[in-house]
């Protein structure tokens, strides 16, 4: 089973759509938890960092933690052409633990808006 | 600051070839981390850094090495290229719990 799991896709959506993320893990000792955005030909650009559980919006992007499901989100709102990308889940546990802060992904989901 | 750089941005190597992969980061972070990322399969961690001096495997370290001598340096090397090594090589770095930073790949083929 692999530590981080997340669905490729690929997801097609109509501009304006709300978008829904996902992907689970089975590490328990995962701690922090990030979604990345990565163009065609790009390095991964940093889109939410979320400590433990909660919710955190960011103008359209929300990004929610359920750690007794071991369970992470995304939701794009209103979405735009612009979104279209790869959209990859990351989560670490504490760096200062025996993993050494090993930053470990999903697959990643490709994502098309269009108009 | 230029944050993460990576050199070169292209390369094609022939099997049994040899290479670095240079990886510089100006922040200062203590974390530095290769991944390869092939089509559809996301990132996977080849070694890692904890500091100048520590390093250590990731998932799919075999056929690759790396050293840390300095903070600011991950150097990535490649000893005999085999096909399997075609991929794009991304370099990262952090602080501790914080959020990595990427540089934009080295796209790298071996024929």
């Amino acid at each position: 089973q692999k530590e981080v799991e997340q669905d490729p896709g690929p997801l097609s959506v109509p501009e304006g759509a709300i978008v829904s993320l996902n992907c689970t893990y089975s590490n328990s000792a995962f701690q922090y938890f990030m979604w990345y955005r990565q163009y065609s030909r790009k390095g991964p650009e940093l889109l939410m960092y979320t400590y433990s559980s909660g919710n955190k919006e960011d103008g359209r992007f929300t990004a929610q933690v359920d750690k007794s499901s071991k369970y992470i989100s995304l939701f794009i709102r209103d979405s735009q052409p612009s979104d279209s990308a790869t959209y990859l889940c990351a989560m670490s546990a504490d760096a200062g633990g025996t993993s050494y802060g090993k930053l470990t992904f999903g697959q990643g989901t490709i994502l098309t808006v269009h108009p | 600051n230029a944050g993460v750089t990576q050199t070169p941005k292209f390369r094609i190597l022939k099997i049994g070839q040899s290479m670095t992969l240079q990886c510089t980061q100006d922040m200062n972070h203590n974390y530095m981390y290769w991944y390869r990322q092939d089509p559809g399969m996301g990132l996977k961690l080849i070694y890692y850094s904890v500091g100048a001096g520590i390093t250590d495997k990731g998932e799919v370290p075999n056929g690759y090495n790396v050293s840390r001598s300095t903070t600011e340096d991950f150097p990535l090397r490649l000893e005999l290229a085999a096909p399997s090594q075609t991929s794009v090589y991304f370099c990262a770095s952090r602080v501790s719990n914080t959020e990595a930073f990427f540089g934009q790949g080295t796209r790298l083929t071996v024929v």
